[in-house]
């Protein structure tokens, strides 16, 4: 149990476009999801809260209008990296709790984005 | 601000040695302690967690050990494997569930043939 999946697992852009990166739960509901990202050889760092029906919590420093997150449903939340530069190239992991109130994530398989 | 932090950022052990990875934090309203694993490219796997009220829990090989007093928390691995090389993270959460986690840097386990 516990499953979390995104997708795409790896996506290379053109500086200047935008991309959507998919976290899904597949056996439970999921009411938060958060979004980490992780450069070489360093820590996960907290971006963003993501609320299903409402809008999201970002960490200081991480801009709301580039990195957009929805949470439509319980089982899914996206996260779109908009007019991607050179230095948003990260690896991007999601993750989800699969109970209300209790603390323990599971983390999806990451995405590793490269903008060119 | 607070955090949470890792004394030693490369460990290397025997095949079939145990090993222990340590954590540090600074945060006294953690509550929450959780130890997870990443294998090169993938994300964190779970390994084990504790809650503040206690001082240690045992699963599978391995073992949490939450030092209050002192603000250390350390992670076991008994009878290491090639498959148990990876890095490993401590995390604390002291939101009650409401934030995320806080991570701290990481230690590189290489276990050695």
């Amino acid at each position: 149990g516990a499953v979390v999946s995104q997708h795409p697992s790896r996506v290379i852009c053109k500086s200047g476009t935008s991309v959507k990166i998919e976290c899904r739960s597949l056996d439970f509901q999921a009411t938060t999801m958060f979004w980490y990202r992780q450069f070489p050889k360093q820590s996960l760092m907290l971006m963003a809260t993501s609320n299903e029906g409402s809008k999201a919590t970002y960490e200081q420093g991480v801009e709301k209008d580039k990195f957009l997150i929805n949470h439509a449903s319980l089982t899914l939340s996206t996260l779109t990296v908009t007019s991607a530069h050179p230095e948003d190239s990260s690896f991007y992991i999601c993750s989800a709790r699969d109970r209300p109130g209790q603390p323990t994530e599971f983390f999806g398989p990451g995405t590793r984005l490269t903008v060119l | 601000g607070e955090s949470v932090g890792l004394h030693l950022p490369t460990l290397s052990v025997q095949e079939g040695d145990n090993s222990i990875i340590n954590c540090a934090y600074s945060n006294s309203a953690s509550d929450y302690f959780i130890w997870y694993k990443q294998e090169s490219g993938k994300g964190p796997q779970f390994i084990i967690d504790i809650r503040s009220n206690m001082d240690k829990r045992q699963g599978q090989r391995v073992t949490v050990l939450l030092n209050k007093t002192v603000k250390h928390l350390s992670l076991q691995i008994a009878a290491t494997q090639p498959g148990d090389s990876a890095v490993y993270f401590c995390a604390e959460n002291s939101g009650g569930g409401a934030d995320g986690l806080t991570f701290g840097k990481g230690t590189h386990l290489i276990i050695q043939p």
